[in-house]
C-alpha cells in the first residue's frame, strides 16, 4: 500500500494563479483531511470530507475549495493564490471520522506564493 | 477557548536518558487527546492516543503518555532517549466548535536527542 500521496511535491505560484493539490489514499478510507502547517502555528485544518460526495468546513478554509468526486480523491483548490497561502500542506485520512480515530498523514506539498 | 498548549518550543536530552514533551490542554467535557511525530520532510505518523479508560496510555516506538485530568496534562514520555527520536513532537485535542468536532494542534515541540 502508497498510504496516502500528495501531488506535486512543491509549487511556486504567482499571486492571482490558480492551481489544485491532489490528495490520492489507498487504504478505503471515509474520512479525509486537508492541513496547512505554518511555523510557530502547528497544523490548522482548511476542510475535511467524511465521505464521497461531501465536503465541510474547517478553522482555515477561506480562499480554498475541495471536491471529493471519488472516495479515494480529496482535491484542494486555490483559485487566486495570496502570499499568505505559502505554507506546508498536509493531506490526512482515516478509516472512522469525528477525528477520534488515527489519522494517517501524505508527505506534503510545500507551496510558495509570491 | 478551546485548545491545545505545547509549552516548550525545543527539548534537548542526552541518548539514554528519560524524556518529557509537555502538552496541556482546555476543553469542555471529556477530552480526546492524541501525539503525533513528525520527522524531518515528512507527514505527521501518529504515536498513541487517550479515548477513555487508563490514565497511562503506551504507544509506538516505547513512548507512553500519562492522562492526568487535574492538570490538564497528556506529556508525553520515553524512559530512555535514542537518537533516532530526534523530531517535532505535536500533541492534539478533539474540540467541539460549531456544533462539530475538530482536531486542534499544538505548536509542536522540537526534541534533539544529544548522542
Amino acid at each position: 500500500n502508497a498510504g496516502v500521496t500528495q501531488t506535486p511535491k512543491f509549487r511556486v505560484l504567482k499571486t492571482g494563479q490558480s492551481m489544485t493539490l491532489l490528495c490520492a489514499q489507498d487504504m478505503n478510507h471515509e474520512y479525509m483531511y486537508w492541513y496547512r502547517q505554518d511555523p510557530g502555528m502547528g497544523l490548522r485544518l482548511i476542510h475535511y470530507s467524511v465521505g464521497e460526495g461531501t465536503t465541510a468546513k474547517g478553522e482555515v478554509p477561506d480562499g480554498y475549495n475541495v471536491s471529493r468526486l471519488k472516495k479515494q480523491n480529496f482535491l484542494l483548490g486555490l483559485e487566486s493564490a495570496a502570499p499568505s497561502q505559502t505554507s506546508v500542506y498536509f493531506c490526512a485520512s482515516s478509516y472512522a471520522g469525528q477525528f477520534t480515530d488515527t489519522q494517517y498523514f501524505g508527505p506534503g506539498t510545500r507551496l510558495t506564493v509570491l | 477557548a478551546q485548545s491545545v498548549a505545547q509549552p516548550e518550543d525545543q527539548v534537548n536530552v542526552a541518548e539514554g536518558n528519560p524524556l518529557t514533551v509537555k502538552c496541556t490542554y482546555s476543553v469542555s467535557g471529556n477530552p480526546y487527546l492524541f501525539w503525533y511525530v513528525q520527522y524531518p520532510n515528512r507527514g505527521l505518523q501518529f504515536l498513541l492516543k487517550y479515548i477513555t479508560g487508563d490514565n497511562l496510555v503506551k504507544g509506538s516506538y516505547g513512548f507512553e503518555a500519562e492522562f492526568n485530568k487535574s492538570q490538564t496534562s497528556f506529556h508525553l514520555k520515553k524512559p530512555s532517549a535514542l537518537v533516532s527520536d530526534s523530531a517535532l513532537y505535536f500533541c492534539a485535542v478533539i474540540a467541539i466548535t460549531g456544533g462539530a468536532n475538530n482536531l486542534f494542534f499544538g505548536t509542536g515541540t522540537r526534541l534533539t536527542v544529544i548522542p
